[in-house]
């Protein structure tokens, strides 16, 4: 059964600063990983997809990585802003339907 | 449609009535799933329609718990005989599934309050 953490569960860092998060996930035969935020009360916001086949994918101030063999993700934030402060989420797709992390809750302090 | 909708948004129901939550995936998706965030909870995956495919149920905490999606189109989760544990935000989300593209989309939720 594929299951997924995220470390740390809470993060709280000052503004500007370069921060990492981190996933893993016990099957390594997965389709693909999803990072996602969510905002309180609010429904999953997409904000990166890698497919198995490769490393990472870059979308603006977002850098997320793959290492299939060991089952991990990471998603690199530059230059934190207060209007990062969310949930950030994984997710994993295999023969199964998409399984979440619990979630990192992140705190950008201005 | 631009994205996954849900209604309704907020639902207050008492213990022991049906209620339905409908879904409505992104136009040509044929991939459409349920999931359940309780306060302060990850997600808990309900089920998952693949097109003509038999749905994979295996999320459904008991058997007051459906769902029906009609081809690819909408997808409606019932609830039967309600319970305060039912209540929680439930999450829809489709994907084209379609060349490997498996990106999913969610809607905003419906919150479900039984009282």
């Amino acid at each position: 059964k594929q299951e997924v953490t995220q470390i740390p569960a809470a993060l709280s860092v000052p503004e500007g600063e370069n921060l990492v998060l981190n996933c893993s996930f016990t099957d390594s035969a997965i389709y693909n990983l999803q990072w996602f935020r969510q905002d309180p009360g609010k429904g999953l916001t997409s904000l990166l997809l890698i497919q198995s086949s490769q490393r990472e994918q870059t979308s603006g101030r977002l850098n997320a990585s793959l290492d299939k063999s060991s089952g991990r993700s990471t998603l690199y934030i530059a230059a934190s802003q207060p209007g990062d402060s969310a949930t950030y989420l994984c997710a994993v797709r295999g023969d199964t339907p998409l399984v979440f992390g619990k979630g990192t809750r992140l705190s950008v302090i201005a | 449609g631009a994205g996954v909708s849900q209604s309704p948004s907020n639902k207050v129901t008492e213990k022991g009535k049906d209620v339905e939550l409908r879904c409505d995936p992104i136009s040509g998706h044929t991939a459409l799933y349920w999931y359940r965030q309780r306060l302060g909870q990850g997600l808990e995956f309900l089920i998952y329609f693949q097109g003509n495919s038999a749905p994979d149920k295996s999320g459904l905490p008991s058997d007051r718990f459906s769902a029906e999606r009609t081809g690819e189109s909408v997808s409606t989760l019932t609830i039967q005989r309600t319970q305060q544990e039912d209540s929680a935000v439930y999450l829809c989300a489709s994907s084209l599934d379609v060349g490997g593209n498996t990106e999913a989309f969610f809607g905003q939720g419906t919150r479900l309050t039984v009282v």
